[in-house]
């Protein structure tokens, strides 16, 4: 079982949609909790970060943290054709610097 | 220009062959990071590194070799490149501190045939 997992999708969406993308981890010792954005052909990205539980907005974007379920959540409102790209999840533990990255989901907005 | 690099963004290179993939960064971050990433895996760590002459083996290592001689260059060498290290490689750096957020070079596609 990897320790971090995501849907791989595609999930597509028409262009004003709430997205919703999510994974779930395995280790309860994870405590940084991350979305990076991937354009085709490009480097991810860091999006939002979190740490430990809660929630985080950043314009569109809310990141949100359950540590009791373990599941990482992202929404995007108000979703928009530049939105589309590979979202991955991340997560590490106090004092690593050793990211574990799910296997990213593929989003795509129809404009 | 400030940031990172990776060259070269294109190889092809057949099995058996020494492959050397280089990462330069401008900004003087500690921590620099090779992964690779593979359909239906995503990202994974191959080596890292927290600071010049300080390397460690992160989730894939077998079959790569890594130095760090100075802050601002990591190149990694595949020693003898294998088939299954086809892939987009990645580097990464990182400074020390509360937040967490490295910052990835555009990749390498690497082929080996």
């Amino acid at each position: 079982q990897k320790e971090v997992e995501q849907d791989p999708g595609p999930l597509s969406v028409p262009e004003g949609a709430i997205v919703s993308l999510n994974c779930t981890y395995s280790n309860s010792a994870f405590q940084y909790f991350m979305w990076y954005r991937q354009y085709s052909r490009k480097g991810p990205e860091l999006l939002m970060y979190t740490y430990s539980s809660g929630n985080k907005e950043d314009g569109r974007f809310t990141a949100q943290v359950d540590k009791s379920s373990k599941y990482i959540s992202l929404f995007i409102r108000d979703s928009q054709p530049s939105d589309s790209a590979t979202y991955l999840c991340a997560s590490e533990m106090d004092s690593s610097y050793k990211l574990i990255f799910g296997s990213g989901t593929r989003l795509l907005v129809r404009p | 220009d400030a940031g990172i690099t990776q060259s070269p963004r294109y190889k092809i290179t057949e099995t058996g062959r020494q492959v050397t993939l280089m990462c330069h960064q401008t900004w003087s971050h500690s921590y620099m990071f090779w992964y690779r990433q593979d359909l239906g895996h995503g990202l994974r760590l191959i080596y890292y590194s927290a600071a010049a002459d300080i390397t460690d083996k992160g989730e894939v290592p077998d079959g790569y070799v890594v130095s760090r001689s100075k802050t601002e260059n990591f190149p990694l060498t595949l020693e003898s490149a294998t088939r299954s290290q086809t892939s987009v490689y990645f580097c990464a750096s990182e400074i020390t501190g509360q937040r967490r957020e490295q910052y990835f070079g555009p990749g390498t596609r690497l082929t080996v045939t």
